[in-house]
């Protein structure tokens, strides 16, 4: 099972709303990060949690808090949204393998669409 | 730092024709190198992988082969068909734990019967 499921598919939320995006997976993986994606960009990373820690934070602002409750569950809490955070967040897993054939895979959800309106 | 280049196209086709994408990259160590395809509306599916210099890595027709000496891993596919159509992501891994991968921006694929 490579899958990683992602809820709600899509979100429409006003500026004073908020909500939370959920991800989970079961493969085992001991890394999760939360991406963004803009149309027609590429992923930009936000959270790396690493064994349930946060390892990485590229700067993203406080409005998105992520948590990781435990291995398999990854949330990223919203509030107080700007026009500009509409985007499709997405939700990846990895093996913490630094050697072997499964070094630096990534699976990906299919990722929440959300509007801020 | 480390980087990822791809051509950005779009690119348009018709099917059955050949198809190459252009990746390269540039990075210390030894990186693991990654295609991943997006379809409209959904995330990001992994096309395939290499994780060492020769490897070739393949799937669903398309192929790319790690060159350490050109720091390229080009993508090929011999007959595209419409279902093809989407957009691909050349990537890169560090191989460090717990680290981003590293992708070029993108190439869309058009491809018409």
């Amino acid at each position: 099972d490579t899958e990683v499921t992602q809820t709600p598919k899509h979100l429409v939320m006003g500026m004073t709303n908020k909500k939370s995006l959920k991800c989970e997976q079961h493969m085992g993986h001991r890394a999760m990060y939360w991406y963004k994606q803009k149309a027609k960009k590429p992923p930009e990373l936000m959270f790396v949690y690493s064994y349930e820690k946060l390892s990485i934070n590229e700067s993203v602002p406080s409005r998105f808090s992520p948590e990781c409750p435990n291995s398999s569950l990854l949330n990223l809490h919203l509030h107080a949204l700007q026009p500009e955070d509409s985007a499709l967040y997405l939700c990846a897993s990895s093996q913490e393998a630094t050697s072997g054939p499964r070094r630096g895979e990534q699976y990906f959800g299919p990722g929440t669409r959300l509007t801020v309106t | 730092g480390d980087s990822v280049t791809q051509m950005e196209g779009p690119v348009t086709l018709s099917e059955e024709a050949f198809l190459t994408i252009n990746c390269t990259y540039t990075a210390t160590g030894y990186p693991s190198l990654f295609w991943y395809v997006q379809y409209p509306g959904e995330g990001l599916q992994l096309l395939l992988k290499a994780t060492k210099a020769d490897d070739k890595g393949s799937n669903k027709g398309f192929e790319a082969t790690y060159r350490k000496e050109t720091t390229s891993f080009h993508l090929e596919k011999g007959s595209v068909q419409v279902s093809d159509s989407a957009v691909y992501f050349c990537a890169l891994s560090s191989n460090q734990a717990g680290t981003a991968l590293i992708f070029g921006k993108g190439t869309t694929l058009s491809v018409s019967s």
